[in-house]
């Protein structure tokens, strides 16, 4: 899917380690989405920015932080990782029509799995 | 916030049978209702989606039908393929930041 790219695939963290987990869209875009997969859980979304320099808490925040420095890019950072974040992410941008509309629906990144021993 | 509850969690069907996955959601201000299909270690694809100005939506084999006064929405694949195998969600939302997604069913089509 042309739009939007994640970095890393995978990751394994110790316990306490920090990392940051890098999204880039080429869609012009002004919002961008950080969601979690877990099993049994669906996706639940960690943080959102509406537009360049704002973001904005989603369900499960706590252990996260976020960056929005410029309209393309949107970056998720673990200060101190625990075995509680062992997860699938991604990012995500909103779908756009064929007319060119927004449609409210999302397309998403290929994802960072990330396993926190 | 928004919640919404996704039914069953698991579903097997033979080949050329209906499946049918059923979502209930709680705000009845939610007026837009995705469909995503996940297929196994790739990413969620938007499939389907339908507003609630609509009852029904279909598109080839897959259709999704809403019933606003019951807070309700349900997919239904007829003529199911193997390649239909995967983990589908649903979601509701107002608008794009507040999306909220169902936990999932494992669609499984045996040949």
């Amino acid at each position: 899917n042309a739009g939007v790219t994640q970095t890393p695939k995978f990751q394994v963290l110790k316990t306490g380690q920090s990392m940051t987990l890098q999204c880039a869209q080429d869609m012009n875009h002004n919002s961008m989405y950080w969601y979690r997969q877990d099993p049994g859980m669906g996706l639940r979304l960690i943080y959102y920015s509406a537009s360049e320099g704002t973001t904005d808490k989603g369900e499960v925040p706590n252990g996260y932080n976020v960056s929005r420095l410029n309209k393309r890019e949107f970056s998720l950072r673990l200060e101190s990782a625990a075995p509680s974040q062992t997860s699938v992410y991604f990012c995500a941008i909103p779908l756009t029509s064929g007319t060119g509309l927004l449609n409210y629906g999302y397309t998403f990144g290929s994802g960072t799995r990330l396993t926190v021993v | 916030g928004e919640n919404v509850e996704q039914h069953p969690s698991t579903l097997s069907v033979q080949e050329g049978d209906s499946a049918v996955i059923k979502c209930t959601y709680s705000d009845s201000a939610s007026n837009y209702f995705p469909w995503y299909k996940q297929e196994l270690g790739k990413r969620p694809q938007l499939i389907i989606d339908i507003r609630s100005n609509v009852g029904e939506k279909k598109d080839q084999r897959i259709a999704v039908t809403l019933n606003k006064t019951a807070k309700h929405f349900s997919l239904h694949i007829t003529e199911t393929q193997p390649e239909d195998s995967a983990v589908y969600f649903c979601a509701a939302s107002q608008g794009n930041n507040d999306m909220r997604f169902g936990a999932g069913t494992r669609l499984t089509v045996k040949p």
